[in-house]
C-alpha cells in the first residue's frame, strides 16, 4: 500500500530535549515535505527537499533541521524543543509537480 | 494578508441539502489550486487539482471549480460520511512546490 509513515503519532517531552520524528514514503517520491498546522493558522511549511541531499527552508524553519540522505527517508530534527513548537507535524510527498500525499500526523507537546 | 481565504469556516448541512465551499485566493502565477479533505486525526486526502480559470473536476458528489480569483467546492446531496474539514491549497510557480493552505471549512452533514 503507496503511503507516508509518520513516527510517533504522539509524543509528550521537555523543553530541551531534543528529538527526531521521522518520515518514510514508498512511492519513490522525488519531492518530500514537512507541515506544521496550528488553531487558526492552518497549515505551514517548514522544510522541503527536492531530491536526495537537497533541501531549503519553508516559510517557518527557526528550530528545525531536516536531512535526506535516502529518497524515501526525510526526518525532521528539533535539536532543543520549546513550549511554541508544540504542535499537530504533517510530512507529504509527491513526484515532481503532482499532488502531495500526507502522513496522519505526530502530534508534539513540549512542556 | 492571507493568500488563501475560506469561507464559511463552518458549515452544517442536513443530509441531502447541497451547498457550496469558497475558497479565494490572492496569490500570482498560479500553479495549481488543490482541495483536500481531512478527517480528525488523520492527514489531508488530496480531492482534486484545477490549473486554470474554467476548469471543472468531479468525483462523486463533490465538483470543483475555478475562476482567475477563486474555487468553489460544490457538494450535492451531502450524507453524514461528507462531513470533514475541507481545506484549500494554492501552489505558486517556482522551483518549491510549496502549498499554502487556507484554515479550512469545516462541514458536518447531519443524518
Amino acid at each position: 500500500e503507496a503511503q507516508v509513515t509518520q513516527n510517533p503519532r504522539y509524543l509528550i517531552t521537555v523543553t530541551g530535549k531534543k528529538l527526531t520524528v521521522t518520515c518514510s514514503q514508498n512511492m519513490n517520491h522525488e519531492y518530500m515535505s514537512w507541515y506544521r498546522q496550528d488553531p487558526g493558522l492552518g497549515l505551514r511549511q517548514i522544510y522541503y527537499s527536492m531530491n536526495v541531499e537537497v533541501t531549503d527552508k519553508g516559510d517557518v524553519p527557526e528550530g528545525y533541521k531536516v536531512s535526506r540522505k535516502e529518497k524515501r527517508n526525510f526526518p525532521l530534527i528539533l535539536e532543543s524543543p520549546s513550549p511554541n513548537q508544540t504542535s499537530l507535524y504533517f510530512c507529504a510527498s509527491s513526484p515532481h509537480n503532482q499532488p502531495q500525499h500526507f502522513g496522519d500526523g505526530t502530534r508534539l507537546s513540549i512542556l | 494578508e492571507d493568500q488563501v481565504t475560506q469561507s464559511p469556516e463552518a458549515l452544517r448541512l442536513q443530509e441531502g441539502e447541497s451547498s457550496s465551499l469558497n475558497c479565494s485566493y490572492t496569490v500570482s502565477g498560479l500553479r495549481g489550486l488543490f482541495w483536500y479533505r481531512q478527517d480528525p486525526g488523520k492527514g489531508p486526502e488530496f480531492l482534486f487539482t484545477l490549473y486554470s480559470a474554467g476548469e471543472e473536476k468531479e468525483k462523486e458528489r463533490l465538483k470543483a471549480t475555478l475562476t482567475k480569483k477563486e474555487s468553489f467546492l460544490h457538494i450535492t446531496a451531502p450524507k453524514p460520511e461528507d462531513s470533514a474539514t475541507y481545506l484549500c491549497a494554492v501552489q505558486e510557480g517556482g522551483s518549491n512546490y510549496k502549498l499554502t493552505f487556507g484554515k479550512g471549512t469545516l462541514l458536518t452533514v447531519n443524518p
